[in-house]
């Protein structure tokens, strides 16, 4: 099966403090991934596509210069949250899109466990 | 503009009984569903997709889903019920767009299963 890993799971740190959020495609190469933001019982926000070896492509209203993202190989993106205040505290989720399970762009994305980021 | 809809934030059930969670789409083109589950803390598990073919599909846990064209709904069922499927489930499609293909998610509706 298609494993995403991400780490650390769970993260407490000061404002002003940046944080990176590593997510890995264990068993296959993406190219694709994406980085998901989910509030306390809400559904999953899509703040930015992570392509291998170009720029991310982020959603409206997502700081780019904030939520730096970078995909340096075909299993790890890594999101940085910069300047961290408290109200970047969230669950952050990752997914990596693996190719071999679809066609015609319909591949399935397989998500990690996440991550707790608490900014005191 | 295109979307998902979970019309129930919850469902209740009891454990043995048969459960169906509902979806909703509005999509441009051929429609491409999925189902995901979301345990406390965790990430979502894939379940189940529809691309074409079968209306019917089935999934991991013996969770199926029903794609009905006309309806344009994409209803998850599972004949009997346990204890251990409560969580929060996810429909999503995939939306096709110039800047590449993205899921864009239902509300979530959050499973009960009694005993």
């Amino acid at each position: 099966g298609a494993v995403v890993s991400q780490h650390p799971s769970r993260v407490i740190c000061k404002s002003g403090t940046s944080v990176k959020i590593e997510c890995r495609s264990l068993d296959f190469q993406a190219t694709t991934m994406f980085w998901y933001r989910q509030f306390p019982k809400k559904s999953l926000m899509l703040m930015a596509t992570s392509n291998e070896g170009s720029k991310a492509t982020y959603e409206q209203g997502v700081e780019k210069d904030k939520f730096l993202i970078n995909h340096a190989s075909l299993t790890l993106s890594t999101l940085t949250v910069t300047s961290a205040h408290p109200e970047d505290s969230s669950f952050y989720i990752c997914s990596a899109r693996d190719l071999r399970s679809g066609g015609g762009g319909a591949d399935t994305q397989y998500f990690g466990p996440g991550t707790r980021l608490t900014v005191l | 503009a295109q979307s998902v809809a979970q019309p129930e934030d919850q469902v209740n059930v009891a454990e043995g009984n048969p459960l169906t969670v509902k979806c909703t789409y509005s999509v441009s083109g051929n429609p491409y569903l999925f189902w995901y589950v979301q345990y406390p803390n965790r990430g979502l598990q894939f379940l189940l997709k529809y691309i074409t073919g079968d209306n019917l599909v089935k999934g991991s846990y013996g969770f199926e889903a029903e794609f009905n064209k006309s309806q344009t709904s994409f209803h998850l069922k599972k004949p009997s019920a346990l204890v251990s499927d409560s969580a929060l489930y996810f429909c999503a499609a995939l939306i096709l767009t110039g800047g590449g293909n993205k899921l864009t998610f239902g509300t979530g509706t959050q499973l009960k299963v009694e005993l």
